[in-house]
């Protein structure tokens, strides 16, 4: 069974100190590992897919790695509009397969 | 980018109705969407995949008679909650990939249900 586990589970900064969130997998071949992010009472907003271990992907603060067992969500010098859960999600690599989601790690970044 | 729209946003209804959810893709076809619930707090979970012209795969321990899905068109998906009862309030979501362009699941804004 595929599994995501993310931490911390909150996590509350200043701005401009920088930060990672963590996504543990396991997944039977992995297809994906897809970031997302969250405001409250919203649908998540795509940020990345991310398919091989060694990948990096960035778009402006934010900066995606993938290793075999996990992948790192880097946060660099955030500011208040960063704050939302950011959500981590798997698509293993079988003939039809569907996302499997952590639970999201809640980011407050504070002015 | 693809944009896949949802409504209503928000619905109270009383126990005992049923409440109708859309799904929309707007710029691209979707052959396939997915319906996703939301608990505080939670991950999502799938409830559903809903394919085009056939019937929708309900994930284990969801009850396809309570949870309809109707998949009509390539740009259209909907999911009934029937008979709904207060443990049905939720948050619920709908997803659709547009697989021509390579990008990643797009998911709507949610709609948010209450039973009361």
């Amino acid at each position: 069974e595929d599994q995501v586990t993310q931490s911390p589970e909150a996590l509350r900064l200043q701005e401009g100190e920088s930060s990672s969130l963590n996504c543990s997998y396991t997944v039977s071949g992995l297809r994906g590992l897809f970031w997302y992010r969250q405001d409250p009472g919203k649908g998540p907003e795509f940020l990345f897919t991310l398919y091989s271990a060694g990948e990096e992907k960035e778009k402006e603060r934010l900066k995606a790695t993938l290793t075999k067992k996990e992948s790192f969500l880097h946060i660099t010098a955030p500011k208040p509009e960063d704050s939302a859960t950011y959500l981590c999600a798997v698509q293993a690599n079988s003939g039809y397969s569907t996302l499997t989601f952590g639970k999201g790690t809640m980011l407050l970044v504070s002015p | 980018g693809a944009v896949v729209s949802q409504h209503p946003s928000w619905v109270i209804c009383k126990s005992g109705t049923s409440v109708k959810i859309e799904c929309r893709s707007l710029d691209f076809q979707a052959t396939t969407m997915f319906w996703y619930r939301q608990f505080p707090k939670q991950s999502l979970m799938l409830m559903a995949t809903s394919n085009e012209g056939s019937k929708a795969t309900y994930e284990q321990g969801v009850e396809k008679d309570k949870f309809l899905i109707n998949h009509a068109s390539l740009t259209l998906s909907t999911l009934t909650v029937t008979s709904a009862h207060p443990e049905d309030s939720s948050f619920y979501i709908c997803s659709a990939r547009d697989s021509s362009s390579g990008g990643g699941y797009t998911f709507g804004s949610g709609t948010r249900l209450t039973v009361v």
